[in-house]
């Protein structure tokens, strides 16, 4: 069973538009969440988190939203450049549940293409 | 520079030679961990460890075994590698306590098994 899941495989956006990448999660004992970006042939980095405690966190250009009672959360990009175009993994944690909090479970990432 | 680093980069090896994945981190962090990333799959863990001589299975343990006798080094050792565990392999540490769950990852290791 996913319980961490991205949908959507790819998405292409116009350079200096929003970038919109979505996750929903099953688990409601979930209670913290990352977004990791990769890029090819090198290992994924943090971007962005949210705590359940929160519904929105922003950094600069990245903005995350969190929708618990939809199990949603979603990262936005303003504007979006060429050097966004990534894989994004969205991730999942029991942060304050002892040892679970120990295991992040990862979607199956979004391809992002941002075209010049 | 803070890093973790992999070794080797990339393998190509035969089924049932066992081999060994290295993975060291410099930033004096508790936590380490292997992931696999397969196509269509994303990430999924092998194996983490809390600290050193303290390790658990992650959900796709069957085929690896793990060891933590130094807190800098967790290597990932195939004892009969199969070609099921071709894949893309990444080591990741992060300190304990709150930021913990923000994970450094290598740069990954490309194993493929005939």
């Amino acid at each position: 069973d996913q319980q961490v899941k991205q949908n959507s495989p790819s998405l292409s956006v116009q350079e200096g538009r929003i970038s919109i990448l979505n996750c929903d999660y099953t688990n409601s004992m979930f209670d913290y969440f990352l977004w990791y970006k990769k890029y090819p042939a090198e290992g994924p980095t943090f971007l962005i988190s949210i705590s359940s405690i929160k519904d929105k966190n922003e950094d600069g250009r990245f903005t995350v939203f969190l929708n618990k009672s939809a199990k949603h959360l979603s990262l936005h990009i303003v504007p979006s450049q060429p050097g966004d175009s990534a894989v994004y993994f969205c991730a999942a944690t029991q942060a304050y549940s002892g040892a679970g909090s120990y295991q992040l479970t990862f979607g199956k990432g979004t391809k992002l293409s941002v075209i010049p | 520079e803070a890093q973790v680093t992999q070794n080797p980069r990339y393998l190509i090896t035969v089924t049932g030679k066992k081999l060994t994945v290295t993975c060291s981190q410099n930033m004096n962090h508790e936590y380490m961990s292997w992931y696999r990333q397969d196509p269509g799959l994303g990430l999924r863990q092998i194996y983490y460890s809390m600290n050193v001589e303290v390790t658990d299975k992650g959900d796709v343990p069957e085929g690896y075994k793990v060891s933590r006798k130094e807190k800098r080094n967790f290597p990932l050792i195939l004892e009969s590698p199969s070609p099921n565990q071709t894949s893309l392999y990444f080591c990741a540490s992060s300190l304990r306590g709150g930021s913990m769950r923000e994970q450094y990852f290598g740069p990954g290791t490309r194993l493929t098994v005939t």
